[in-house]
C-alpha cells in the first residue's frame, strides 16, 4: 500500500481480555517497529523485525506482550491479560533498510488502545 | 545511548511568525535525522529527512539543517499557521532500530 495501515483504529477492551493490533507494512519495506505512546509521554520501542532475522524484542514491557510478523510483511501485536496501565497509542513503523543507505521511517496512523 | 534534547519544550506564536526549533544530540555517529509532526493522539508524520552527508532539507516553508560534528539540527518554519500546531519530534538514527526521539516541542499558532 501507499502508506502503513493500523487497523483498528480505536480498541476499548475490558480488563483482563486479550487484544491484537495489525499493522500492515509498505510493501517491500523489510523493516517493521512498534512503539507505544502513554498519554503526554514519549515514544517507547517495543520490538523490532527486520527480514527473516530473529525480531529485537528487548523493549516489549512483560511477557503479555509478543508480536509476530507473517511472510515478512503484516505483523500483529497481541497483549493478553490487558491492563489499565496498557492504554496507549501503539504505532507501527516500517522502512526500506538497508545498512548503509538508510531510509526514513513511515508511521501508521496508530491504534488507540482503552482498557477499561 | 543516544540522548536527544528539543528546545523549547512548548512554543506559542501569532500566526505569521518565523520560527525555529532545536534539537540537540549526543552521539555524532549519525546516518540521518528525520523531523516528525503529531498531531493529538494521532501517528507521527514524516517533514523532512536529513541524510548524515546533507547540511539541509527543505519542503515549502520547511527547511532543516544539520550541524553532525556539533550534534545539532534546527527546524525551520517561515510565515507559520494555525495549521502548524502540533508537536514536532527530532530523531536522529545512529543505525538499524537505533531511532532515538526527542521530547518534542509543542507548537501552538495563534490566529
Amino acid at each position: 500500500g501507499a502508506g502503513v495501515s493500523q487497523s483498528p483504529s480505536n480498541k476499548v477492551t475490558e480488563k483482563g481480555k486479550d487484544v491484537e493490533l495489525r499493522c500492515d507494512p509498505i510493501s517491500g519495506h523489510t523493516a517493521l517497529y512498534w512503539y507505544r505512546q502513554s498519554l503526554g509521554q514519549g515514544l517507547e520501542f517495543l520490538i523490532y523485525f527486520q527480514g527473516n532475522s530473529a525480531p529485537d524484542k528487548s523493549g516489549l514491557p512483560s511477557d503479555r506482550f509478543s508480536a509476530e510478523r507473517t511472510g515478512g510483511s503484516v505483523s500483529t501485536l497481541t497483549i493478553q491479560r490487558t491492563q489499565q496501565e496498557d492504554s496507549a497509542v501503539y504505532l507501527c513503523a516500517s522502512s526500506l533498510w538497508t545498512g548503509l543507505n538508510p531510509y526514513g521511517y513511515t508511521f501508521g496512523s496508530g491504534t488507540r488502545l482503552t482498557v477499561v | 545511548k543516544q540522548e536527544v534534547t528539543q528546545i523549547p519544550a512548548a512554543l506559542s506564536v501569532p500566526e505569521g511568525e518565523n520560527l525555529v526549533l532545536n534539537c540537540s544530540f549526543t552521539d555524532s555517529a549519525i546516518y540521518n535525522l528525520q523531523w516528525f509532526r503529531q498531531d493529538p493522539g494521532k501517528g507521527l508524520t514524516s517533514l523532512l529527512l536529513i541524510q548524515s552527508s546533507q547540511r539541509e532539507q527543505t519542503s515549502g516553508r520547511l527547511n532543516a539543517s544539520l550541524d553532525k560534528s556539533s550534534g545539532r539540527s534546527t527546524l525551520y518554519i517561515a510565515a507559520s499557521q494555525p495549521g502548524d500546531s502540533a508537536t514536532y519530534l527530532c530523531a536522529p538514527e545512529t543505525g538499524a532500530n537505533n531511532l532515538f526521539f526527542g521530547t518534542g516541542t509543542r507548537l501552538t499558532v495563534i490566529p
